[in-house]
């Protein structure tokens, strides 16, 4: 079946210690997201690729990086995480960038957690 | 800004009907998403409405009216997994999706 897999579904690191969370996609969709949600919030997007075009939303720390390598992969980099950075991030694709109907299919998400 | 707003949380019994409303102030408007959400799982696709009026998939029924900056997800015969969390969100001009924070539905027997 075609899906969104996210790598681990839980992960713990310890303070200021780099975490990288991946996400792989069999949809071959061209936009991927990456989202940061906490609990009873909204999900809020970190960052999104057309293809290998990278968007940074304004209010994303730059703690945070993105990589893809390649139209399946993606890759989500906490240089230092801060106790704040604990949530469960999401990644999500979707097969249209710039079209109106464009729902995000996501993976089950990956739980950080920071000591 | 940008701004959508739902209830926090409601609470049904099994067997009832519930609406969850939400209503959104957006620059522009390309379509209205509902997403259901269980606790420390992720959003699943529920609906889309890009054009006004009433759409129904099985239990599930969401209504949009443009010119309100309204919309509402109806469930019925709920069941008690429908306990989980509901997610309004809205493309906007740039086609980006703007969520709101959703809407704890809890059913009870």
């Amino acid at each position: 079946d075609a899906m969104v897999i996210q790598n681990p579904r839980y992960q713990v690191t310890q303070f200021g210690k780099p975490v990288t969370l991946s996400c792989s996609q069999t949809l071959n969709h061209n936009v991927m997201y990456w989202y940061q949600q906490k609990s009873s919030q909204a999900p809020k997007l970190l960052f999104h690729y057309y293809d290998k075009d990278f968007n940074n939303e304004a209010d994303t720390p730059d703690n945070f990086q993105s990589r893809r390598p390649n139209t399946s992969f993606c890759f989500l980099d906490i240089r230092s995480p801060g106790l704040g950075d604990a949530a469960m991030y999401l990644c999500a694709t979707s097969g249209l960038a710039g079209g109106a109907y464009n729902e995000q299919f996501f993976g089950p998400g990956t739980r950080l957690t920071v000591l | 800004g940008q701004n959508i707003d739902q209830p926090t949380e409601m609470t049904a019994t099994e067997g009832a009907i519930v609406q969850i409303n939400c209503t959104y102030q957006t620059s522009g408007f390309n379509g209205l998403f509902w997403y259901q959400q269980h606790a420390g799982e992720a959003p699943t696709f529920l609906s889309y409405n890009v054009l006004d009026g009433l759409e129904e998939k099985g239990r599930f029924s969401s209504f949009l009216s443009r010119s309100k900056g309204y919309s509402y997800l109806l469930l019925k015969e709920l069941q008690m997994k429908d306990s989980a969390s509901y997610l309004c969100a809205v493309t906007d001009s740039n086609y980006q999706l703007i969520w709101g924070a959703g809407t704890k539905l809890i059913i009870k027997p």
